[in-house]
């Protein structure tokens, strides 16, 4: 079962900031978040991971809270290409089990 | 151009056919692994391989086999004894290093099965 949970839907304007939230209320010390997407018909592709500090790359920022029982993942000026299903998925690192992705959050971009 | 390839991108088979799904990474990755996913639902874990040589089942092997003779390649062969072989396969390659602290899976573009 998932360890995550995420709102079934959103919507976003072309444009503007997309904050996706997660609760993740029982994650480990050791567990990281991580960040992937699946765009229909798409391999799901990483966009971002972290601890407990903030993160940032070319894709996104991480905003992680300091108690880490939750995070958003902002995509700071949403185009119409980042409409996808947003999973968000704890775990440790090194572990070789797989990657357990929930239900995701169906993010819509509209002109 | 590196990444993770799979084809073919659709394919289709008569039921009763075993059918076999590529999969090739020149990222140097050790780990490998096959999911499928159903519409509307999440990703099962079919089987993974850490090193060359080597393989486990994951969730849902009954009906799949794979191989491991090169560290780039993780063939899937879907055999007859598959019951719902329909569906969307993906694999996936794991960057994995303790000195760069990375442990990321990276998926292909995955390919549709359907089976008539």
């Amino acid at each position: 079962d998932a360890k995550t949970t995420q709102p079934p839907s959103m919507d976003c304007a072309e444009g503007r900031a997309a904050n996706l939230p997660c609760n993740h209320s029982t994650i480990s010390g050791n567990e990281y978040v991580y960040w992937y997407r699946q765009i229909h018909s798409q391999g799901p592709q990483y966009i971002i991971h972290g601890l407990k500090n903030n993160e940032t790359n070319e894709m996104a920022s991480l905003i992680i809270t300091e108690d880490r029982k939750s995070s958003t993942l902002i995509l700071p000026h949403a185009t119409l290409r980042d409409t996808a299903v947003y999973y968000c998925i704890v775990r440790a690192l090194y572990n070789t089990d797989k990657l357990i992705f929930g239900t995701g959050t169906r993010l819509q971009v509209f002109p | 151009d590196g990444g993770i390839t799979q084809s073919p991108k659709y394919l289709f088979r008569k039921e009763g056919q075993n059918v076999t799904l590529s999969c090739e990474q020149n990222l140097n990755h050790d780990a490998m692994y096959w999911y499928r996913q159903d519409p509307g639902q999440g990703l099962r874990l079919i089987y993974y391989s850490q090193i060359v040589n080597d393989f486990q089942k994951g969730d849902i092997a009954e009906g799949y086999s794979v191989s491991r003779e090169k560290k780039e390649s993780f063939p899937l062969t879907v055999t007859s004894a598959q019951k719902n072989p329909t569906a969307f396969y993906l694999c996936a390659s794991r960057a994995s290093g303790v000195v760069s602290g990375t442990d990321t899976q990276y998926f292909g573009p995955g390919t549709r099965l359907t089976v008539l």
